[in-house]
Parts: C-alpha cells; sequence; structure tokens
C-alpha cells in the first residue's frame, strides 16, 4: 500500500528555535496533506490542510504564523513550528489521501516535539 | 460542522470473546465516509475499516465488522476472536465527501485492552 513518511519521529529542541517536521508521500503523489496534533490520551486535532502549489488552509485556533506550513512539491510537505515554546510539545502526525475518489488516507509515523 | 463521539474511554475484553466499540456522529451532510482507526502504541494510525454511507449492507474486515445505522447516526466496530494484538486505541472518524477525500474528524477514542 501506500507510504507516507514522516521525519523526525522524535525531536527535542529548546524554547525559542524552530523546528521543522517533514512528511513525504513515497509512492504516489499527494496534492493535499493534512496536519493533525494530538495530545497525550487525547484524539487527533486537525491543525491545517496543506495544499501543494498554494497556501495551507488552518483550522480555528491555530496561529499560522507559529505553524507554518509550506508544500513545496507533489510528493513534500513541511511543518515549521516557529520560536517554540513548552505548550507547542505534542505529537505531530501528517496524513496524505491516496488520491482520485480513494477516500483511504495513509498516516505518516508522527513526531513526538518536546520542547525544553 | 461534524462532531463524532465516542462513549466508552476504556473497554477491556479477553482474549477470544467479541466486543464493541460504540460510535455516533452528527452531520448534516448526504454524502460521506466513515471509518475506524486503530493506534498502538507505536502511535502509527492503521485503517481498521471503512463504510460508505450510501451503502446499506454493513462493512466487514476479517474479524472487524461494524453495525450502520444511518438513522440513528450510529456506527459501532465488532472484534470477533479477539486477540492480544488488537490492543490499542481505537478511533471512530467522519469524513465529508465531495469527490476526493478530505480531512478526518476524529472522536475522543476507546482504549482497548484485550487480556489473556
Amino acid at each position: 500500500g501506500a507510504v507516507v513518511s514522516q521525519h523526525p519521529s522524535r525531536v527535542i529542541c529548546k524554547s525559542g528555535t524552530s523546528v521543522k517536521i517533514e512528511c513525504r508521500s513515497l509512492d504516489f503523489q499527494a496534492t493535499t496533506m493534512f496536519w493533525y496534533r494530538q495530545f497525550p490520551k487525547q484524539s487527533l486535532m486537525l491543525m491545517a490542510t496543506s495544499n501543494e502549489g498554494s497556501k495551507a488552509t488552518y483550522e480555528q485556533g491555530v496561529e499560522k504564523d507559529k505553524f507554518l506550513i509550506n508544500h513545496a512539491s507533489l510528493t513534500l510537505s513541511t511543518l515549521t513550528v516557529t520560536s517554540a515554546h513548552p505548550e507547542d510539545s505534542s505529537f505531530y502526525i501528517c496524513s496524505a489521501p491516496s488520491g482520485g475518489a480513494n477516500t483511504e488516507a495513509f498516516f505518516g509515523q508522527g513526531t513526538r516535539l518536546t520542547v525544553v | 460542522a461534524q462532531t463524532v463521539t465516542q462513549s466508552q474511554p476504556e473497554m477491556s475484553v479477553q482474549e477470544a470473546e467479541t466486543v464493541t466499540l460504540s460510535c455516533t456522529y452528527d452531520t448534516s451532510e448526504s454524502n460521506y465516509y466513515l471509518f475506524w482507526y486503530k493506534q498502538p502504541p507505536s502511535r502509527q494510525m492503521i485503517l481498521v475499516i471503512r463504510q460508505e454511507a450510501y451503502k446499506q449492507q454493513n462493512a466487514t474486515e476479517n474479524r472487524f465488522s461494524v453495525n450502520f445505522q444511518k438513522a440513528a447516526k450510529s456506527f459501532s466496530l465488532k472484534i470477533s476472536d479477539s486477540q492480544l494484538g488488537d490492543t490499542a486505541m481505537y478511533f471512530c472518524a467522519f469524513m465529508r465527501y465531495t469527490g476526493t477525500a478530505s480531512k478526518l474528524t476524529f472522536g475522543t477514542g476507546t482504549r482497548l485492552q484485550v487480556t489473556l
């Protein structure tokens, strides 16, 4: 089946620094990718929809200047957490629909971000 | 907006037994899909089963089946012959369908523990 690769799987950064998370579709093209955030023992909450060649669409309450999304190619979307703070510590997961009318979404392995 | 409700935070079942996880949803959409995803301790999201709203027949995938009651907006998951490897968080999810896959709205999840 289709594979979505997310990197890094874990990252620890200092407060005030920026962290970039990559999400790649390895064997299919993804014009759209989705970024979710998951707090411990909670559900996945959609942060934004990444659109290839255009601006991302952010969900209400998500700071677009803090969570920068770039979808530069049909196989890569990046999420940059800028000026990270401890409250940004979370598990971030990307997903990509497999394409066309197919409704299956493939998920990356997730990134555990810890801001110290 | 869509909402997905899972009223069972935790469930436990003995190996080889059957367990049913509940899910209800609310939407005004007519064209949508419903999913059950499994998230084991690795946190990789795995698709368990998918149901198209326009299909009356309940979806089945080996030991997994659903009871889809469209009028009641209910979508429960039945796991037969439970195995230790079924231990995981299970998320019910809704997707509005407009010809291509779109974002998922997740329930709060049910933690399933399969015991010997």
